[in-house]
């Protein structure tokens, strides 16, 4: 059975600085998965997502995530983080059938 | 509209009383799904609709939970006797097919507080 599993729920950054939200996964088939991003009172939207294709991949916002099978990890991050990108963040994953399974989150604080 | 709508934002209910949230998914989109977000916990899976086909209820957590699918498109979810631990936000999202590299699009949710 998939599973994801969102290391720290609370991550704090300086405007300006890296942003690395971890995010491991357990899956019994090559896996898709996906970063969705949650602002204060919206639902998620897509940031980005990985289907087998590269393993570099890239979203909006500056946003990218790298796919490593042998780290079963799909980290998120960003050079430089900005104050509008305080949000709450989820990783998840599909076996490639119409079954998502999420994290518990990390939010995202940016310290100016 | 253009996106997925949902209806209320904000139910503030007493326990013991039935609720209903409603879901107005993308036009066009055959898949619609409804998690639950409770703080702390991520998103816990409820119910998915494909189309005409049965839907899959397996995250439903009691029988107090259903939810329905009419015409292909509006769905309501239906909380009967509510109780404290419902609190949460009901969130929907639909897709052009059956999801599995697709893009889910969510809704603001409904955010229910059971008193």
């Amino acid at each position: 059975a998939q599973s994801v599993t969102q290391l720290g729920s609370h991550v704090s950054v300086s405007e300006g600085a890296l942003v690395l939200l971890r995010c491991n996964y357990s899956s019994s088939v090559p896996p898709y998965l996906f970063w969705y991003v949650q602002y204060p009172n919206q639902g998620l939207q897509l940031l980005l997502k990985y289907t087998s294709a590269a393993t570099l991949v890239k979203g909006i916002n500056g946003f990218e995530a790298e796919f490593k099978k042998s780290e079963t990890s799909f980290h998120l991050t960003k050079p430089s983080a900005h104050m509008s990108d305080a949000a709450e963040y989820f990783c998840a994953v599909s076996e490639r059938t119409y079954k998502y399974i999420f994290g518990t989150g990390t939010r995202l604080k940016v310290l100016a | 509209g253009a996106g997925v709508s949902q209806s209320p934002s904000n139910k503030v209910t007493e326990k013991g009383k039935d609720v209903e949230l409603r879901c107005d998914p993308i036009s066009g989109h055959t898949a619609l799904y409804w998690y639950r977000q409770s703080l702390g916990q991520g998103l816990e899976f409820l119910i998915y609709f494909q189309g005409n086909s049965a839907p899959d209820k397996s995250g439903l957590p009691s029988d107090r939970f259903s939810a329905e699918r009419t015409g292909g498109s509006v769905s309501t979810l239906t909380i009967q006797r509510t109780q404290q631990e419902d609190s949460a936000v009901y969130l929907c999202a639909s897709s052009l097919a059956q999801g599995n590299t697709g893009e889910l699009f969510f809704g603001e949710g409904s955010r229910l507080t059971v008193l």
